[in-house]
């Protein structure tokens, strides 16, 4: 199993240049998120998906779409860049069980710089 | 949602040395993990805790829930320099079962 794959490592914009990160995982899990790391302020949660079909607001949602037409891509949409954006951004997911919370299987990451 | 306040932002120590990192909410969790990063990696999952008062072990880390479910800490006893990194708590919120929140973290350095 090659986990959670995100693509690609690095990537530097241009302000107003859109562009979509990608994610794709093999374990079968119904949960997917992207998350963002800022220095300081931890990882904080974007949008999630529990299933196909299915996505919803994490806590900083604004500037980017999701969309989970697959269970297993979950691809981030970056509108129009912004520099406010430059950040670290991971994708992870986990399966689903009731009345647990599975751990997080977290990508290598993708550094996005915005000029 | 809730918020958990982690302390320290920053810790250094002296190889050999116990570390300790501290993560606080002022509402009750309903379960705690904890992930570790190493610099340039991604956050990797090391345990959760879901009773009160739980203490659970990995050779040398140490991770306890509190008796209130509002607070818990993760502890090195002797540290190495494979320690090295960021150590996150983190609690499901928002009534949901899988949206994770993370704290701030602790970043670890330890002088060999």
């Amino acid at each position: 199993n090659a986990g959670v794959t995100q693509t690609p490592k690095f990537q530097v914009l241009k302000t107003g240049q859109s562009m979509t990160l990608q994610c794709a995982q093999d374990m079968n899990h119904e949960y997917m998120s992207w998350y963002r790391q800022d220095p300081g302020m931890g990882l904080r949660l974007i949008h999630y998906s529990v299933g196909a079909g299915i996505t919803d607001q994490g806590e900083v949602p604004n500037g980017y779409n999701v969309s989970r037409s697959t269970t297993e891509d979950f691809p981030l949409r970056l509108l129009s860049a912004a520099p406010s954006q430059t950040s670290v951004y991971f994708c992870a997911s986990s399966r689903t069980q009731q009345g647990i919370s599975p751990p997080l299987h977290f990508g290598n990451g993708t550094r996005l710089t915005v000029t | 949602g809730q918020q958990v306040m982690q302390i320290p932002q920053y810790q250094h120590v002296q190889e050999g040395e116990d570390f300790t990192t501290y993560c606080n909410s002022s509402t009750t969790l309903s379960n705690i993990q904890w992930y570790k990063q190493r610099p340039g990696g991604h956050p990797v999952f090391l345990i959760q805790l879901v009773k009160s008062g739980e203490v659970k072990k990995q050779k040398r880390l140490t991770f306890q829930f509190g008796e209130a479910k509002k607070n818990s800490s993760l502890h090195i006893t002797a540290t190495q320099t494979t320690d090295v990194g960021t150590y996150f708590c983190a609690h499901r919120s928002g009534g949901s079962n899988y949206k994770l929140t993370f704290g701030k973290g602790t970043l670890l350095t330890v002088n060999p």
